[in-house]
């Protein structure tokens, strides 16, 4: 079945400092790649969705300049959370997909814990 | 995307089947039923998904409604891995559609 990582699974980060997570499909090539976050006892929150060589399409109320996604490549995207602050402590997961299935499936990265003290 | 109404959480004894519903009576012709769960801190896994048949794969059955207005998880015979939080999710099939997470229904299976 189709594998996506993330790296790191954890991160532990000063306020202030910024923060890079990346998310890779390790065997298709995802045209399409979706970055979430959730909160403690919440469902997940679709932040923003990537297209390879494309800008992201942010969804309202996520701030692009603080967000900063990158999909360079067809199996790597990264997130960037600049100058994090303690509320942006949460568990960040992506997802990839592509195009050309029958079902156009979305799988799933097993998350990023950020905390931010 | 049509929207999905889940009970909040669900027990279930081990060995047992455990019978997840969803509403979704606003779903439209050309979407699909998907669901999938989430073991605590790891990302959400695919289980199944349907369109308007029954399907059935090693994982659970998806029973839905002639009016595709609801539909049922049957995970045949829980066990204590089973206990998640599960999403029934409606969605397009289209290249680029990102799935939207409701509150799901958290499962608790017991021994």
């Amino acid at each position: 079945g189709a594998v996506v990582s993330q790296h790191p699974s954890w991160v532990i980060c000063k306020s202030g400092t910024s923060v890079k997570i990346e998310c890779r499909s390790l065997d298709f090539q995802a045209t399409t790649m979706f970055w979430y976050r959730q909160f403690p006892k919440q469902s997940l929150m679709l932040m923003a969705t990537s297209n390879e060589g494309s800008k992201a399409t942010y969804e309202q109320g996520v701030e692009k300049d603080k967000f900063l996604i990158n999909h360079a490549s067809l199996t790597l995207s990264t997130l960037t959370v600049t100058s994090a602050h303690p509320e942006d402590s949460s568990f960040y997961i992506c997802s990839a997909s592509t195009s050309g299935t029958l079902y156009n499936e979305q799988f799933f990265g097993p998350g990023t814990r950020l905390t931010v003290l | 995307d049509a929207k999905t109404t889940q009970p909040p959480s669900m027990d279930c004894a081990e060995g047992r089947a455990a019978n997840l519903p969803c509403n979704h009576s606003t779903i439209s012709g050309n979407e699909y039923v998907y669901w999938y769960r989430q073991i605590h801190s790891q990302g959400p896994q695919y289980i199944i998904h349907g369109l308007k048949n029954n399907e059935t794969n090693e994982m659970a059955s998806l029973i839905i409604t002639e009016d595709r207005k609801s539909s049922t998880l049957i995970l045949p015979h829980a066990t204590l891995r089973d206990t998640a939080v599960y999403y029934c999710i409606v969605r397009l099939n289209q290249a680029g559609t990102a799935l939207i997470f409701g509150k799901g229904t958290t499962l608790s299976v017991s021994s």
